[in-house]
């Protein structure tokens, strides 16, 4: 049972290249959700999808896009990276429901040059 | 709109000293409270929550933190810390409803020396 596993664990991009941040979980948890963590600005809120087949903006979305692939893989992506977006990127799941805890992946570390 | 306010940025301990970390949120509804805890290059790992009953939560390593309705508050404790509590802590708070997401606070940084 691996939990929540993200890949890559570190990017480098230059300005205007896109990739994609790729995120699964196993155990077979509704609710998934993209983090993205700054030096004194805690986690926010990039997207979330609360059930297979939706996604909902969150507090940060702009220059992002997701896309909720099945159950288990949520995946993130940035279309033309900026230098705003260096960040670490952590994707989280939960049941479905209310109330709910959230597991966390161990992130992708992103530097945009 | 939740909010979630911590109000210590940065806290430096001795090993054996006590620990508080305030955590205020703003939320009228029925909310669900969480701690977690980010060891130095490692992911969220959660160290207890609050979703009913008792207002005083025991988690995992020793910290508790009590559920102060009235004022708002979900406050971390631990009553002598060691030198392995180095690590960044958030609190984070979600509705009772189905799908909301969690709002999390900026986070405190505890260092502590042995």
């Amino acid at each position: 049972n691996a939990g929540v596993t993200q890949t890559p664990k570190f990017q480098v991009l230059k300005t205007g290249q896109s990739m994609t941040l790729q995120c699964a979980q196993d155990m077979n948890h509704n609710s998934m959700y993209w983090y993205r963590q700054d030096p004194g600005m805690g986690l926010r809120l990039i997207y979330y999808s609360a059930s297979e087949g939706t996604t909902d903006k969150g507090e940060v979305p702009n220059g992002y896009n997701v896309s909720r692939l099945n159950k288990r893989e949520f995946s993130l992506r940035l279309e033309s990276a900026a230098p705003s977006q260096t960040s670490v990127y952590f994707c989280a799941s939960s049941v479905s429901g209310s109330p709910k805890t959230q597991y966390f992946g161990p992130g992708t570390r992103l530097l945009v040059l | 709109a939740q909010s979630v306010s911590q109000h210590n940025h940065h806290v430096i301990l001795s090993e054996a000293a006590s620990l508080e970390l305030g955590c205020n949120y703003s939320y009228g509804g029925t909310v669900n409270l969480f701690w977690y805890v980010q060891y130095p290059g490692q992911h969220l790992q959660l160290l207890l929550k609050y979703f009913s009953g008792d207002p005083l939560v025991k988690g995992i390593k020793g910290f508790e933190a009590e559920f102060i309705k009235s004022k708002f508050s979900f406050n971390l404790r631990k009553p002598s810390v060691q030198w392995s509590d180095t690590a960044e802590y958030f609190c984070a708070v979600t509705s009772n409803q189905a799908g909301t997401a969690l709002i999390f606070g900026k986070g405190t940084t505890l260092s502590v020396s042995s």
